[in-house]
């Protein structure tokens, strides 16, 4: 079983849709968790990090539910810029992270 | 801030050479900087952990005499790509972490895309 486990998608959606990410780990010992976002042929973005009690970021919220370990990403209101892939991260222990394979997003017009 | 650089951006090199990558964090130290690997359509792989003043811890699997990492300063990890193959080729992407809040957040380079040819 992978650590960070994400559905590959593409998601293929119309500007202004809302869409969700879901991910989940396996080690119960993690204590951070992390959105990045990686467009093609660039690097990781820090998008935002997921607190327990949920956070939100202008068009975006995170959640984190320790007890089923999952974690998810909601996008509202599309935009076209949004289209990328979103890598759920999760730290394996100290400052040492596990990247998700990613989920691809296309926003379309 | 937490800008992180890297050097060069993209390079091509004939098997059996050494290729350098450098890694730099431009507005802040760094104690502890990391090295990944990305093949095509697949997710980051932490190579190893660089720390500044001190050997650097290498996943498994990783070859630690082929990918030779030194973290001089607080500013500054190279990774030495020893004898390159071309299955070597791949994007490597350094990061280096800050300590905001209770956790740490990593900021990547822009990476260095590697063709051995």
């Amino acid at each position: 079983r992978k650590e960070v486990e994400q559905d590959p998608g593409p998601f293929n959606v119309p500007e202004g849709a809302t869409v969700a990410f879901n991910c989940t780990y396996s080690n119960s010992a993690s204590q951070s968790f992390f959105w990045y976002r990686q467009d093609c042929r660039k690097e990781p973005k820090l998008l935002m990090s997921v607190y327990s009690s949920g956070n939100e970021d202008g068009r975006f919220t995170a959640q984190l539910n320790r007890a089923s370990q999952y974690i998810s990403l909601l996008i509202r209101d599309s935009k076209l810029s949004d289209s990328a892939t979103y890598l759920c991260v999760v730290n394996r222990y100290g400052n040492k992270l596990v990247f998700g394979a990613g989920t691809i997003l296309r926003v379309k017009s | 801030g937490a800008v992180v650089s890297q050097h060069p951006s993209w390079v091509i090199c004939k098997s059996g050479t050494s290729v350098k990558i450098e890694c730099r964090s431009l507005d802040f130290q760094a104690t502890t900087m990391f090295w990944y690997r990305q093949f095509p359509k697949q997710s980051l792989m932490l190579m190893a952990t660089s720390n500044e003043g001190s050997k650097a811890t290498y996943e498994q699997g990783v070859e630690k005499d082929k990918f030779l990492i030194n973290h001089a300063s607080l500013t500054l990890s190279t990774l030495t790509v020893t004898s390159a193959h071309p299955e070597d080729s791949s994007f490597y992407i350094c990061s280096a972490s800050i300590l905001a809040g209770d956790s740490y957040e990593q900021y990547f380079g822009p990476g260095t895309r590697l063709t051995v040819t």
